[in-house]
């Protein structure tokens, strides 16, 4: 079983439509991060969330995290071909203790964004 | 400052072949993790560290060796490469282990086993 579930994993749709991706979880998780990787390359943060209900904006990218903190959405308004890519949510089991730190990713969700 | 480099890009290797993909950081990090990643799919945590003479499992470390010398270098050692270990293989490093410290990752080693 996946810790961190996303979905959709694959999202195709046209330059100027709205889209969300999730991340669950039966988890409870201090934080959450998104990335995005572009093909050919890494992952690249583009954001933490930290609080339960917390909102966060990046340009035309909303994250929020939930009440629970054991999921997170990702919305974004107004698509663009720019924005294709793989988009993944990761987090840290068992940061801030003791214990070593595991960066778990979710499995991704594949956007393409079509002009 | 180079960030994490990852060497080589590209390989093909025999089945039963053994190779070193290299990771080397400059940022001074010391928790440094290894993922492969299949065609359309997340990562997979293979083995991390945090930090020199460290190191510890992660899902899937079957297959894979790794040693931690020194804090910038995390080399990852396939013994006897097998089809099933065809992936692109990311290093990623962070310097602390809070739950919001930023993962930088390299631009990954792409390995095909024939």
């Amino acid at each position: 079983t996946q810790l961190l579930e996303q979905s959709p994993q694959f999202l195709s749709i046209q330059e100027g439509e709205n889209l969300t991706v999730y991340c669950n979880s039966s988890s409870v998780f201090s934080s959450l991060q998104w990335y995005r990787q572009e093909p050919g390359e890494g992952p690249v943060l583009l954001v933490t969330v930290v609080t339960g209900g917390e909102v966060k904006k990046l340009k035309r990218l909303t994250f929020q995290f939930g009440d629970a903190r054991k999921d997170s959405s990702l919305h974004i308004t107004a698509a663009q071909t720019g924005d294709t890519g793989l988009y993944l949510c990761l987090v840290n089991l068992n940061a801030g203790g003791t214990s070593y730190g595991k960066l778990t990713f979710g499995q991704g969700t594949i956007l393409t964004v079509h002009p | 400052n180079a960030g994490v480099t990852q060497t080589p890009k590209f390989r093909i290797l025999k089945i039963g072949q053994s190779m070193t993909l290299q990771c080397a950081q400059d940022m001074n990090h010391n928790y440094m993790y290894w993922y492969r990643q299949d065609p359309g799919m997340g990562l997979k945590l293979i083995y991390y560290s945090v930090g020199a003479g460290i190191t510890d499992k992660g899902e899937v470390p079957n297959g894979y060796n790794v040693s931690r010398s020194t804090t910038e270098d995390f080399p990852l050692r396939l013994e006897l490469a097998a089809p099933s270990q065809t992936s692109v293989y990311f290093c990623a490093s962070s310097y602390e282990n809070r739950a919001n410290t930023e993962a930088f990752f390299g631009q990954g080693t792409r390995l095909t086993v024939v």
